[in-house]
């Protein structure tokens, strides 16, 4: 099956720095990616959709200038958290649709989970 | 508006039993649903997909059922085994573009 990588998987950064978080499709070529947000003990919250090449696909209520996202390849999408602040601690995670491209089955990454002091 | 619910967030059963969970959703006409499972720290990992003209999926002790006139979908575990204790979690395709997730069941599987 398809394998996604995602990176760092756990970082712990001061208040007011920048976190980059990278999502790779292994063996597969992955037009689009999503981003999602999952709380404790809560579902994954769907953030922005990425788009390879173009821009992202942002949901209701999510910063596009606090979570950037680039997809600038094909196996390649990244989530920056700019300026982070506690509240912006949380587990991340990426998806992608396989190489079929159709998002009847979704590949997770392994998540990062983000805690700003 | 549009609503999934999973309506145990925990279930608690006996080894060797039916482990049995619920999906309902309100205001979708999904075109199928989905099945995943997830242990803690990690991301979903995709279980089953069922179709709504698909009345029921199996795969190996994993049983699926989809109702669209209720708006629900049951996913059974038969002959339980503590491995098989994680987090399930429903999900609609809500547009052809996009998954949405329900909150998920943590279901306990004890000896």
């Amino acid at each position: 099956g398809a394998v996604v990588s995602q990176h760092p998987s756990r970082v712990i950064c001061k208040s007011g720095t920048s976190v980059k978080i990278e999502c790779r499709s292994l063996d597969f070529q992955a037009t689009t990616m999503f981003w999602y947000r999952q709380f404790p003990k809560k579902s994954l919250m769907l953030m922005a959709t990425s788009n390879e090449g173009s821009k992202a696909t942002y949901e209701q209520g999510v910063e596009k200038d606090k979570f950037l996202i680039n997809h600038a390849s094909l196996t390649l999408s990244t989530l920056t958290v700019t300026s982070a602040h506690p509240e912006d601690s949380s587990f991340y995670i990426c998806s992608a649709s396989g190489a079929r491209a159709t998002n009847e089955k979704l590949f997770f990454g392994s998540g990062t989970q983000l805690s700003v002091l | 508006s549009q609503k999934i619910e999973q309506n145990s967030e925990a279930l608690n059963i006996q080894e060797g039993k039916t482990a049995t969970l619920t999906c309902n959703y309100t205001n979708y006409s999904p075109a199928y649903l989905q099945w995943y499972r997830q242990d803690p720290g990690r991301g979903p990992v995709f279980l089953l997909l069922i179709r709504e003209n698909e009345k029921e999926k199996r795969k190996e002790r994993l049983k699926v059922t989809f109702d669209t006139t209720l708006k629900q979908s049951l996913f059974h575990i038969t002959a339980s085994q503590p491995a098989d204790s994680a987090t399930y979690l429903c999900a609609l395709a809500s547009s052809a573009s996009k998954i949405i997730f329900g909150s998920g069941t943590r279901l306990s599987i004890r000896p």
